[in-house]
């Protein structure tokens, strides 16, 4: 009963350096998403992906890249890594055309860049 | 675009008190869903309950209840007899249904302190 399994749960990375952030759901999902969460701003869609082999950018994408490998996976990563990314990270799965719509999230990345 | 607002960024109450979460959201199209999620400290997001647009009822949830006005766009949590548990920040969240692009849309979140 995994759910969303998303990795690392913390990263320190330095400014420059890349890293790609992982995520799966055991739930055959359609619909991933990863976010970011800062305080006072909510959770802000960085990318979402409504089947596998598609993504859409939502509303803070610049500085990442994500990949749909498959149904069951998406990744997020960061290619030269910026302060401005320090954030939480969350990624989450939902069905499109069936429930209510309910979003399953992951417990959530910690990324501080110095 | 959808938009949601939660316009109090911070509320508290005495424990066993009812409170009152607000959320406005802007959409032209009619067939929705719209959510209050739960985050305790430990960062979990929880889902507390869901309101289907197309339902006039009101959605209850044990303690926990919504006051959804559509024509108003208005989704409002009410929780009673709170506990010292519902301590935690809660987000508004919209999605449209049946377009095949549905993107969920978070507001700001509201931090809720229960006062023992």
């Amino acid at each position: 009963n995994a759910g969303v399994t998303q990795t690392p749960k913390f990263q320190v990375l330095k400014t420059g350096q890349s890293m790609t952030l992982q995520c799966a759901q055991d739930m055959n999902h359609n619909s991933m998403y990863w976010y970011r969460q800062d305080p006072g701003m909510g959770l802000r869609l960085i990318y979402y992906s409504a089947s596998e082999g598609t993504t859409d950018k939502g509303e803070v994408p610049n500085g990442y890249n994500v990949s749909r490998l498959n149904k069951r996976e998406f990744s997020l990563r960061l290619e030269s890594a910026a302060p401005s990314q320090t954030s939480v990270y969350f990624c989450a799965s939902s069905h499109r055309d069936r429930g209510l719509g309910e979003a399953f999230f992951g417990q959530g990345t910690r990324l501080t860049v110095v | 675009a959808q938009t949601v607002t939660q316009s109090q960024p911070e509320m508290s109450v005495q424990e066993a008190e009812t409170v009152t979460l607000s959320c406005t959201y802007d959409t032209s199209e009619s067939n929705y869903y719209l959510f209050w999620y739960k985050q305790p400290p430990s960062r979990q997001m929880i889902l507390v309950i869901r309101q289907e647009a197309y339902k006039q009822q009101n959605a209850t949830e044990n303690r926990f209840s919504v006051n959804f006005q559509k024509a108003a766009k208005s989704f409002s949590l009410k929780i009673s007899d709170s506990q010292l548990g519902d301590t935690a920040m809660y987000f508004c969240a919209f999605i449209l249904r049946g377009f095949g692009n549905e993107k969920l849309t978070f507001g700001t979140g509201t931090r809720l302190t229960i006062i023992p």
